[in-house]
């Protein structure tokens, strides 16, 4: 069955970085798209990057573009997502999901929050 | 950025009951929305893709009708487990977007 497992949430300070990664099992990874989704504490949910099965095709909402980058290893079956210039209105927690339209499966989640 | 909105966003329903929530998009989207179903601490689960097709393994209780701007979501006959909060969401375009979401909760 398909699995997705998030890791590297935490607490940062504003102004700083974190790294998240998603590691997939259970489907050929490289053949679909992926997608990272986040959702505030108590909000609901605001999609955060596109990637392409190839890498070929990244897409990302206003609120992250030019600090956020989603990347993936195609042949180590993971996704990542680097955030830089974290801000307090980062706190959430993020989901990968799979798919390149529609999510049909997503992981459990990583708590990052952005607090001093 | 295409915007959706949802209502109601919270319901009080009995098991039992039909309940309908309704998405719409401010511009046509063609049949590119999903719905999602989320309890808490859990993460979504897709219900309805394309409009109206039911994801494997979703109950046929389950129902989502629409196209252009204006989409629903039908439950025929609440059970206790469909407590929780739906969402809408369209892949017509980048940037994806979400509605703010439907609480449905037991009366």
């Amino acid at each position: 069955q398909v699995q997705l497992v998030e890791s590297g949430g935490g607490v940062v300070q504003p102004g700083g970085s974190l790294r998240l990664s998603c590691a997939a099992s259970g489907f050929t990874f490289r053949r679909y798209a992926m997608q990272w989704v986040r959702q505030a504490p108590g909000k609901g949910l605001e999609w955060v990057a596109f990637l392409r099965y190839d890498g070929g095709n990244k897409e990302y909402a206003d609120s992250v573009k030019g600090r956020f980058t989603i990347s993936r290893d195609n042949s180590k079956n993971t996704l990542d997502l680097q955030m830089n210039s974290l801000r307090a209105e980062d706190t959430a927690i993020y989901y990968c999901a799979k798919g390149w339209k529609y999510l049909d499966d997503w992981g459990q989640g990583t708590l990052v929050t952005v607090s001093s | 950025a295409i915007q959706l909105t949802q209502s109601p966003s919270s319901l009080s329903a009995s098991v039992g009951d039909r309940v309908t929530i309704t998405c719409r998009a401010s511009q046509a989207i063609s049949s590119a929305l999903a719905w999602y179903q989320q309890k808490p601490g859990k993460a979504p689960t897709v219900l309805i893709y394309d409009a109206s097709s039911l994801e494997s393994g979703v109950p046929s209780r389950f129902s989502g009708s629409g196209s252009g701007t204006d989409f629903t979501l039908a439950i025929s006959s609440l059970q206790p487990e469909d407590f929780a909060t739906y969402y809408c969401q369209q892949f017509n375009s980048f940037p994806i977007t979400f509605g703010q979401g439907t609480r449905l909760q037991i009366k």
